[in-house]
C-alpha cells in the first residue's frame, strides 16, 4: 500500500512566520502535489512536482513555494504566513506516465495562522 | 481551462437505498479522466472509481458505479445499498492534458457533496 505521510495533523503559527509543511511518500512516485482545501471550494492545486528539483505552479501559488530535493519528499513553504492561509493542506503522490492511476493522499495538515 | 461542478452541497439517503451524486465537467482536452474520491470526517482522501473518456463501458467498483454520459459532460457516482459508513464528503475530479499534450496527473476538483446516510 502507498503511504503518504504529512509531518503534522494540526499546526498553529503566527502571521509573518515562515512555515514548512513536509510530505514523504514511500512508493517511489515521480509526481507529487500540494493542495489546499477550503469549504465550498473543494481542493485547489498550489504546486506540483514531476521530478526531483522540478516544480510547476498550480492554480493558487501566490504566497507559497516548494522544494523537492529528494524524490520521496515534497515540502510546501509559506514564506510569510498570513491569516488567509489558514486552511487544510493535503499532499498527494502519483506514479508518473500512467494516466489512469489515482493520486494517493496524506491525512492532511490543518493549519491555523493567528 | 477545466471545470468540475457538483451542484449538490448535501444529500441524504436512507440506509440500504441507492443514491446518485452529480458531477458535470467542462474541458476542451481531447482525452481526459474522471475520478471520484471519498473524504470521511477524519480527513483522508480515499480513491473510489475512475472513468477514462475513451472507455467504452461505465466503470464499476463494488457498490460504486459511474454513470458516464460524454455528450452531456456528466459523470455521476451511483452508490448502491448505502451503508452508514458511506456518510462522508465526496469529490469529483478531472485529469486532463496540459498545453504540451501531456499530463502529470494534475487534478481539478469540484466543490464536493456531503452525503448523510440515515439508519
Amino acid at each position: 500500500d502507498v503511504k503518504v505521510t504529512q509531518s503534522s495533523r494540526y499546526l498553529v503559527k503566527r502571521t509573518g512566520e515562515k512555515v514548512f509543511l513536509e510530505c514523504v511518500q514511500d512508493m517511489d512516485h515521480e509526481n507529487m502535489f500540494w493542495y489546499r482545501q477550503d469549504p465550498g471550494l473543494g481542493l485547489r492545486l498550489i504546486y506540483f512536482s514531476y521530478d526531483v528539483k522540478m516544480k510547476e505552479k498550480g492554480d493558487i501559488p501566490e504566497g507559497y513555494s516548494v522544494s523537492r530535493e529528494k524524490k520521496e519528499r515534497f515540502s510546501l513553504i509559506l514564506e510569510s504566513a498570513s491569516t488567509n492561509q489558514t486552511s487544510m493542506y493535503l499532499c498527494a503522490s502519483k506514479r508518473g506516465g500512467i494516466y489512469n492511476q489515482p493520486q494517493h493522499f496524506g491525512d492532511g495538515t490543518r493549519l491555523s495562522i493567528l | 481551462a477545466q471545470k468540475i461542478t457538483q451542484t449538490q452541497p448535501g444529500m441524504f439517503v436512507q440506509e440500504k437505498e441507492a443514491v446518485t451524486l452529480d458531477c458535470t465537467y467542462d474541458t476542451s482536452d481531447p482525452s481526459y479522466g474522471l475520478f471520484w474520491y471519498k473524504q470521511p470526517s477524519s480527513g483522508e482522501m480515499i480513491f473510489l472509481i475512475y472513468q477514462g473518456s475513451y472507455d467504452q463501458q461505465n466503470a464499476t467498483e463494488g457498490r460504486y458505479s459511474l454513470n458516464f454520459q460524454k455528450a452531456r459532460k456528466s459523470a455521476n457516482l451511483v452508490i448502491s445499498a448505502s451503508q452508514l459508513g458511506d456518510s462522508a464528503m465526496y469529490f469529483c475530479a478531472m485529469r486532463g492534458l496540459n498545453a504540451g499534450g501531456t499530463s502529470y496527473g494534475k487534478l481539478t476538483f469540484g466543490q464536493g457533496t456531503i452525503l448523510t446516510v440515515h439508519p
